[in-house]
Formats: C-alpha cells, structure tokens, sequence
C-alpha cells in the first residue's frame, strides 16, 4: 500500500529563520506529489505541485520554494520565515489513475513566532 | 476567482438522523469533485469522489452533483459520533492532476 511520510510534525520557528519540510512516498513510483497549506480561518491552498524530478509548478507567490530531488521525496523550503507562513503543511499524493484524488500525509504542523 | 463555498457550521444533528452537507463552486468548467473528513488536528482523509450528474452512493454517504446548477453535497445517512468532524468540499479543473480548490469545510457534531 501507498505510505505518505511528513516530518517533522511540529515545529516552532522564529521570523527569519529558515525552513525544511520533507515529504516520502512509499509504494509507488513516479507519483505526482503536491503541497498544500491550511492556514487558520481559510481553506486549503495549493503551493506547490511536481509530476517528476526536478520539476516544480508554483500556484502562489510566496517566499516559499519547493524541490523534487528524488523520485518519491518532495521538499518545501523557505530561507526566511514570515509570521503569515504559520499553518499545518499538507504533502500529498495524486493517485495511480491521477483522477483528480488527493492522499494526504499526516502533515506538519508550523508556528513562527 | 475560483471558489468553493461551504456553510461553516456547526451543523448538529442526533445520531442516527442524516447528516447533509452542501457546497457551491464559482467555475463551470469544474470536472470532478471531491469530499474530505478531516478530525480536528489530523490531515483530511477522501470520503467520496464524484465525477458526472447524479448520485454516487458508497456505504453510508452518499454525494450528489448538479454541474447546471454548480452545486454538490454530501449526504450522511445514520449519523455516528464518529462522524463528528470538519468536510471539505474540494473541486478539481484540471484533468490528470489533483490542483484541487477547497471549500473552508462544515463542522458537523453529532450527538448521541
């Protein structure tokens, strides 16, 4: 079966500070993988998706980057964290028949302070 | 603008009563469809996927589409405790991927 990894799961982070998420997939091969965000008080929003290695799409201009150096791992990263950056961090995987799905990993969860 | 609205609730019904969700979206070229249960704390979990005019039923929940009137809903039939969470509605424009728009969910409590 097909495993999403997200670490880590909480963090704390002051303005300013620097930033990695790492996501893993288990099961399969070549996936599309997205990030989302789920801020407080609104819905979830896409950031970033990858169909392959080294292949990135940003859907919102933010002080946030993501790469894709493995086939199956997917990073998000920021060089400086922004208060507005806080929010529970959602990898996710599209699916084998890339039907439009969405399988989420446990996320993580961002406080800057 | 793309969007997905939902009712943000609480919507309280008593268990074994049906629970029924409802979500609107702004683009007519939307192709799928989608509803999330997401507990409180923990990341949202895909409920039912819905693609064509209609009712989709699976177990207890059933979905329902009306693209000419650009509405979805979800209906919970014999509603648990368990049940009690956030839904989200997601809706998807573009095929072959998972860029899905997201409503800001309904909180449904469901009381014994």
């Amino acid at each position: 079966s097909q495993t999403i990894h997200q670490w880590p799961a909480t963090l704390v982070q002051p303005v300013g500070s620097p930033l990695s998420l790492e996501c893993t997939v288990e099961g399969t091969s070549n996936p599309n993988l997205y990030w989302y965000r789920q801020a407080a008080g609104r819905g979830l929003q896409l950031l970033f998706y990858s169909i392959g290695i080294g292949q990135i799409s940003s859907e919102v201009p933010q002080n946030l980057s993501a790469s894709r150096p493995q086939d199956r791992q997917f990073i998000l990263s920021s060089k400086k964290l922004l208060l507005s950056d806080s929010g529970f961090y959602l990898c996710a995987w599209g699916g084998f028949a890339n039907t439009g799905e969405l399988f989420f990993g446990e996320g993580s969860r961002l406080t800057v302070l | 603008q793309k969007e997905v609205e939902q009712n943000s609730g609480p919507l309280s019904v008593p268990e074994g009563a049906i629970a029924s969700l409802n979500c609107t979206y702004s683009d007519r070229v939307s192709q799928s469809f989608f509803w999330y249960r997401q507990y409180s704390g923990k990341s949202p979990e895909l409920i039912m996927s819905i693609y064509s005019n209609g009712d989709k039923e699976d177990g207890r929940f059933t979905a329902q589409l009306n693209k000419a009137s650009q509405y979805v809903s979800l209906l919970i039939r014999d509603s648990q405790p368990s049940d009690s969470a956030t839904y989200l509605c997601a809706v998807n424009m573009r095929s072959g991927y998972s860029t899905l728009t997201f409503g800001k969910g309904t909180m449904l409590l469901v009381s014994p």
